[in-house]
């Protein structure tokens, strides 16, 4: 069962914040997330392994919440560059190295 | 410089058409991926590998066949395309412990199906 994100979809002008949230129906065993840029491939972002982890680097950070089964991702102080569809992706089982991916939410970055 | 290598990157073929995407990696990956991505949309896996001669299928029912004859090889073969395969399909790899495996994606071969 694929995880569900919010937002579809955001619209910010550059500088502002925005958070996209990933969350799951069964437990999480750990999250990835992915940015793919139109016509580009995904590229990865970060991994969270573990319950109360966080991580991050340059403005985007993320943080994953065993027990509410969810992980958010955080872009401070969005650039242009910030623009593509984010996914989040998890393993279907704690012992499955293969991701099922969430429907990606769309993030626009204006100036 | 890309270490996941994907031909053709488009292709145009007519239904009925046998194809078979290639995709190799040059990192010594164990595990191997097949994704199907309509535009704009999500990610769906259609085929793995974790290792040489181990293939299964993913969350999404796919015509398409797959082998794994050399670690650094994963083509995936249709044998009788059909519009409805019109897609996106990109090959990824991996590495590492089981939850732990970040994905290296291709830049994807490009299929329609008239």
């Amino acid at each position: 069962q694929q995880p569900v994100q919010s937002p579809q979809a955001v619209i910010l002008r550059e500088g502002e914040d925005a958070v996209i949230n990933c969350s799951s129906s069964k437990a999480l065993y750990s999250v990835h997330w992915y940015r793919q840029k139109h016509g580009e491939a995904p590229v990865f972002l970060m991994i969270l392994l573990k319950g109360g982890e966080q991580k991050g680097h340059d403005k985007i950070s993320a943080s994953f919440n065993e027990k509410k089964q969810q992980s958010s991702l955080y872009l401070t102080a969005s650039q242009l560059s910030y623009s593509g569809t984010y996914f989040c992706g998890t393993p279907p089982s704690g012992s499955a190295r293969q991701l099922t991916f969430g429907s990606g939410t769309q993030l626009t970055v204006l100036p | 410089e890309a270490d996941i290598y994907q031909t053709p990157r488009y292709l145009v073929i007519g239904t009925g058409k046998k194809i078979t995407l290639e995709c190799s990696q040059t990192m010594g990956h164990d595990k191997m991926y097949w994704y199907q991505q309509d535009p704009g949309m999500e990610l769906h896996l259609i085929h793995y590998s974790y290792g040489v001669n181990s293939t299964e299928k993913g969350d999404l029912s796919s015509e398409s066949t797959v082998s794994r004859i050399r670690t650094e090889h994963f083509p995936l073969t249709l044998e009788s395309a059909r519009p409805s395969h019109t897609s996106q399909y990109l090959c990824a790899s991996a590495q590492g412990a089981a939850g732990a495996n970040v994905l290296t994606f291709g830049a994807g071969s490009r299929l329609t199906v008239l």
